[in-house]
């Protein structure tokens, strides 16, 4: 299946710096990315979707000054957690939807442990 | 209501039992149907993907989609320990966003 990678894979933080995540599409161009956010035990919640060139658009209670998305061609998108606090500690994931017969089909990335200390 | 109903189990079988996930759904519009994998600490890896009703085989994973009572099912032959995950559906209409179950914990016990 398509690959989509992560980077840095974990990262730990002093409260009020900020952390940029890495998201690529490594043998497809993705038609949109989407980053989630993920709870011990818990389903992924979509805080925002993006397309190349196009401003993010974010989910309800997401601010996007804090989680600053740039998506800057068809491979790439970058999540920055700004003033990063405790709170934020979180596994995000991002994802990409690819193009394929029968329709889009969406590939998860591996996923970025942050933890705010 | 949620939009997607998912038993959360835990779910515990021997090694080389079948294993039967289901969600169901309220949405008619949904039309994409997956299932994900997730290992500890790790992303989703998907499994399956089906488009409207029918089902899909590959290897020990038959993934089921019935429209008309708005369920969908995973089956799981022959269950190997590696097998153990967090098993998640997931569904969408057209270019929407994806909508996911709560995700099914397995266990398969050697």
């Amino acid at each position: 299946g398509a690959v989509v990678s992560q980077h840095p894979s974990w990262v730990i933080c002093k409260s009020g710096t900020s952390v940029k995540i890495e998201c690529r599409s490594l043998d497809f161009q993705a038609t949109t990315m989407f980053w989630y956010r993920q709870f011990p035990k818990q389903s992924l919640m979509l805080m925002a979707t993006s397309n190349e060139g196009s401003k993010a658009t974010y989910e309800q209670g997401v601010e996007k000054d804090k989680f600053l998305i740039n998506h800057a061609s068809l491979t790439l998108s970058t999540l920055t957690v700004t003033s990063a606090h405790p709170e934020d500690s979180s596994f995000y994931i991002c994802s990409a939807r690819n193009r394929a017969p029968g329709g889009e089909t969406q590939y998860f990335g591996p996923g970025t442990r942050l933890l705010v200390l | 209501q949620k939009e997607v109903e998912q038993d959360p189990g835990p779910l515990s079988v021997p090694e080389g039992a079948i294993v039967s996930l289901n969600c169901t759904y309220s949405n008619s519009a949904f039309q994409y149907f997956m299932w994900y994998r997730q290992y500890s600490r790790k992303g989703p890896e998907l499994l399956m993907y089906t488009y409207s009703s029918g089902n899909k085989e590959d290897g020990r994973f038959t993934a089921q989609v019935d429209k008309s009572s708005k369920y969908i099912s995973l089956f799981i032959r022959d269950s190997q320990p590696s097998d153990s995950a967090t098993y998640l559906c997931a569904m969408r209409a057209g270019a929407n966003n994806l909508f996911f179950g709560t995700g099914t914990r397995l266990t398969v016990i050697p």
